[in-house]
């Protein structure tokens, strides 16, 4: 089955610098990355995602790369801001409405 | 914006005994899944449901483990005879699964803290 690797586990980052979380997956047939963002005690919310006719997707201070051919995708962040310290999480699935595999996950304190 | 809800937000419960954690996905969304944390690691796969029966499960959903969409709304997930391990956080999510742009985006709800003495 699909198994999806994530680095670093934790990233401090000093407020305004960027942020970078990597993750790769096993299954080639893989066609979607979703990432989440979680805080302490709360649910996972989608932040930005990913599919594999796309390379990169942007949205203000997010943006996904995706490179199908070494099946890793990234994770960066922008202008940091406090409100961004939370563990992220990255995802993949193959197809249709599958199970979503996950990273292990990056714990990403923002330092004021 | 509509969003997957949950109940309770926390249970407590003896092992051995039955839980039935509840859950109200989103009302046009056609699959629905649940999902497992324990304290402090990633989210693990359970099983998905599509058209009243189950597409996917892992290895996690033994035979102690039933869902059920009891009714045009609710979908819930029963732990017949509970085991100290099976404390986690349980989160049910769903997709539109109806073809659309998004149709494959599985949206969280806040999750059920089982806790099992």
């Amino acid at each position: 089955g699909e198994n999806v690797e994530q680095h670093p586990s934790t990233l401090s980052v000093q407020e305004g610098d960027s942020a970078v979380i990597k993750c790769t997956y096993s299954d080639s047939a893989s066609n979607y990355f979703p990432w989440y963002k979680q805080e302490l005690g709360k649910r996972p919310q989608l932040i930005i995602d990913i599919r594999s006719n796309v390379g990169e997707k942007k949205d203000q201070r997010i943006a996904v790369t995706l490179n199908k051919t070494a099946k890793h995708f990234s994770l960066h962040i922008t202008e940091t801001q406090p409100e961004d310290s939370a563990v992220y999480f990255c995802a993949a699935h193959r197809f249709g409405n599958e199970k979503l595999t996950f990273g292990t996950g990056t714990r990403l304190t923002i330092i004021p | 914006e509509p969003e997957v809800t949950q109940t309770p937000s926390h249970q407590v419960t003896q092992m051995g005994q039955e839980v039935i954690l509840r859950c109200v996905p989103i009302s046009n969304h056609l699959y629905f899944y649940w999902y497992r944390q324990i304290l402090g690691q990633k989210v693990e796969f359970l099983v998905s449901f599509y058209n009243n029966e189950i597409s996917e499960k892992s290895e996690i959903f033994d035979d102690q483990f039933s869902v059920e969409r009891p009714d045009g709304s609710n979908f819930t997930l029963k732990i017949r005879s509970t085991k100290l391990e099976d404390s986690a956080m349980y989160f049910c999510a769903s997709s539109e699964g109806t073809g659309g742009p998004n149709t494959d985006t599985q949206y969280f709800g806040p999750g059920t803290r089982l806790t099992v003495l």
